[in-house]
């Protein structure tokens, strides 16, 4: 498809289990960001890559939370020993960024993790 | 420090009312975009429109419209003869125009009934 897909849609994990999240950007954006939405609440910000670089991960809440896009195309985010409070939704964004000035961001349909 | 504030945290109205969803926002940059995103109930945002800071003339979509006015720092959106579908969660957005990252507000849901 044309969009931003992730995988899984849902995912439930027992506390403390590791977790990995795919998001495939549309193809041809250089930027690609990950972003956290708890219930209720708007997304708020991860982290965010240029191609293979990761340039900003002040959003991450912890050393628990890792992201890499070793290729500069798909993205995993992996959460390390889950908490009851890393449960939410995790989205994907990616942009095409001419020259790394904003351009609109387009999402994919998120993860909804839940940890039990 | 960024920051989007959408009042409004739920509103209804009937079919074919008009609605408005009011954003205000900070920023200490001059250079900046300003977004609407709609998030129905199947949950993917939606991307609606995208405002730099230095055009603040109105922008019309078919039934949509925005109103940016940098004086009061805000960026409101109307919908005019609302319909059941438009209902769903509407975000405001903000980002500089190196920083990249969005600055969300809470949302506002939006419930049109028949």
């Amino acid at each position: 498809g044309a969009g931003v897909s992730q995988s899984p849609r849902y995912k439930v994990a027992k506390r403390g289990q590791d977790v990995a999240l795919r998001c495939d950007p549309i193809s041809g954006h250089v930027s690609l960001f990950w972003y956290q939405q708890a219930l209720g609440q708007g997304p708020e910000f991860l982290t965010y890559f240029q191609n293979e670089a990761q340039l900003d991960k002040s959003g991450l809440p912890s050393d628990r939370f890792f992201a890499e896009r070793p290729e500069g195309s798909v993205s995993t985010l992996k959460i390390q020993r889950t908490q009851q409070e890393d449960s939410a939704v995790y989205l994907c964004a990616s942009s095409f960024d001419i020259a790394g000035v904003t351009d609109t961001q387009y999402f994919g349909p998120g993860t909804r993790l839940t940890v039990l | 420090a960024q920051k989007v504030t959408q009042a409004q945290t739920e509103i209804s109205v009937v079919e074919k009312e008009d609605v408005t969803l009011d954003c205000v926002y900070e920023t200490r940059d001059t250079t900046y975009y300003l977004f609407w995103y709609k998030q129905p109930p199947s949950g993917e945002l939606v991307f609606l429109i995208r405002r730099n800071s230095f055009d603040e003339q109105n922008e019309i979509s078919g039934r949509y419209s925005w109103n940016f006015q940098k004086s009061t720092s805000s960026f409101n959106f109307t919908i005019t003869a609302s319909q059941v579908v438009d209902s769903a969660v509407y975000f405001c957005a903000l980002s500089t125009i190196y920083g990249n990252k969005l600055v969300f507000g809470a949302g506002t849901i939006l419930r049109v009934k028949s």
